[in-house]
């Protein structure tokens, strides 16, 4: 199947800076990937829709300017977490659409200090 | 509102027991319904979904409109089947987007 890779797998950053993850569709182009947001043992929560070419479309709730989403080319979206904070600590996940069904990254966690 | 409900966080059986992990939607239109599953330390993957109609590793979900669910069963539960269970929903036109349940645990004991 499909591979989607996330870079990093876990990242710790001090309060106030601001951390990127990128997330590469290994053998497939996908206009379109997805950033999610999981706690511990709780469901998946969408953040944005990454779209290649143009703005992110956000969920309502969260942060655009918190959140900062690049979609540059048809294998890279990049999720940058700006002025992290200790509550923006979690496991977040990005998927990309292939022909037929979304593949999931292996997930990057993040912990802010 | 679209939302998925899986009303179970914990389902524990025993090997060769039937295993039925519930999953409620709310969608105002045609869905696309999924299971996926999260075995330890890895990575979300799809189980099934329901256009397909397909049976994977045992695993069967039937699309009741009625009433409005898409329960996943498997008629006897195996030691490997233990994983995070997550229902999730797409509607038409939405590009793929996922809307996932709350996910649920199932442990199966040897």
């Amino acid at each position: 199947g499909a591979v989607v890779s996330q870079h990093p797998s876990w990242v710790i950053c001090k309060s106030g800076t601001s951390v990127k993850i990128e997330c590469r569709s290994l053998d497939f182009q996908a206009t379109t990937m997805f950033w999610y947001r999981q706690f511990p043992k709780q469901s998946l929560m969408l953040m944005a829709t990454s779209n290649e070419g143009s703005k992110a479309t956000y969920e309502q709730g969260v942060e655009k300017d918190k959140f900062l989403i690049n979609h540059a080319s048809l294998t890279l979206s990049t999720l940058t977490v700006t002025s992290a904070h200790p509550e923006d600590s979690s496991f977040y996940i990005c998927s990309a659409r292939g022909d037929t069904e979304a593949f999931f990254g292996q997930g990057t966690r993040l912990t802010v200090v | 509102a679209q939302r998925v409900t899986q009303p179970e966080k914990l389902l524990s059986v025993f090997k060769g027991a039937p295993v039925e992990l519930k999953c409620n939607y709310s969608y105002s239109g045609s869905p696309e319904l999924f299971w996926y599953v999260q075995y330890s330390r890895q990575r979300l993957q799809l189980l099934l979904r329901h256009i397909s109609r397909e049976s994977i590793k045992g695993f069967t979900a039937d699309l009741n409109k009625g009433e409005t669910s898409f329960h996943l069963k498997k008629p006897f539960a195996q030691e490997e089947d233990s994983a995070m269970y997550y229902c999730a929903l797409s509607g038409y036109n939405q590009g793929g987007k996922l809307i996932f349940g709350q996910g649920t645990e199932l442990s199966v004991k040897p």
